[in-house]
């Protein structure tokens, strides 16, 4: 079975600029979520996705935004791109069940975006 | 506060040596889940092991362990025979039962394993 794959690997963006990521999630599930992971530091949930509907988010502003296929293939975009957005962006999916259970997400190996 | 502690920057253990790595949690929730990834320098991360709130005995995976205390809120990951393989940045996190899939991560502890 294929993991998650994400693209492109690496991109360079200026400031204000617009960006989408891509991530074709592991076959047979159906839930993706994206982190950011800025240098040094622990991923961090954006938002989720189920069935190509929003059914989490964290604490980012609503020019972060995404979209789930009907494949569970995803995007995430994000608007006006700040210094800060400069960060590894990991793609996760798991199979969501209706009872609790270990849910291990998997990952795939991120895109490096670099705001200048 | 923070949900998850690492408080080891970075650690360094020789060549078939054992190792452990803390992690205490916060949460209120009486059922969640605990998670170690490791993320070699490629970027993606790897799952390892999996503790329940539940689970009454600790986890393993082959050379990995999780000393799971959960009065104290600890689950520190226990890596046996290190090899060199295992140098990477390693990551503790938390699944709580009202967040479905989504986990809360520390900020992870560098482990480098020397000849």
């Amino acid at each position: 079975e294929t993991g998650v794959t994400q693209s492109p690997t690496h991109l360079i963006k200026t400031r204000g600029q617009q960006v989408t990521l891509r991530c074709s999630s592991q076959s047979g599930h159906n839930t993706v979520s994206w982190y950011q992971q800025a240098l040094g530091q622990g991923p961090q949930f954006i938002f989720q996705y189920y069935r190509e509907e929003e059914n989490g988010r964290g604490n980012f502003p609503p020019r972060f935004s995404g979209l789930q296929f009907p494949n569970y293939s995803s995007e995430l975009n994000v608007n006006a791109l700040e210094l800060d957005d400069s960060a590894l962006y990991l793609c996760a999916s798991s199979y969501r069940t209706g009872f609790s259970g270990a849910n291990v997400l998997t990952f795939g190996a991120g895109s490096r975006l670099t705001v200048l | 506060a923070q949900k998850i502690t690492q408080t080891q920057p970075g650690m360094f253990v020789q060549e078939k040596e054992a190792v452990t790595l803390d992690c205490t949690y916060d949460t209120s929730d009486q059922s969640y889940g605990l998670f170690w990834y490791k993320q070699p320098s490629s970027g993606e991360m790897i799952f390892l092991i999996y503790q329940g709130s539940y689970d009454e005995q600790n986890a393993t995976e082959g050379r990995y362990s999780l000393n799971f205390q959960k009065a104290r809120k600890s689950a520190n990951l226990v890596i046996s025979a290190s090899q060199l393989g295992d140098s990477a940045m390693y990551f503790c996190a938390m699944r709580e039962e009202s967040g479905y899939s989504t986990l809360t991560f520390g900020k992870g502890t560098m482990l480098l394993v020397s000849p």
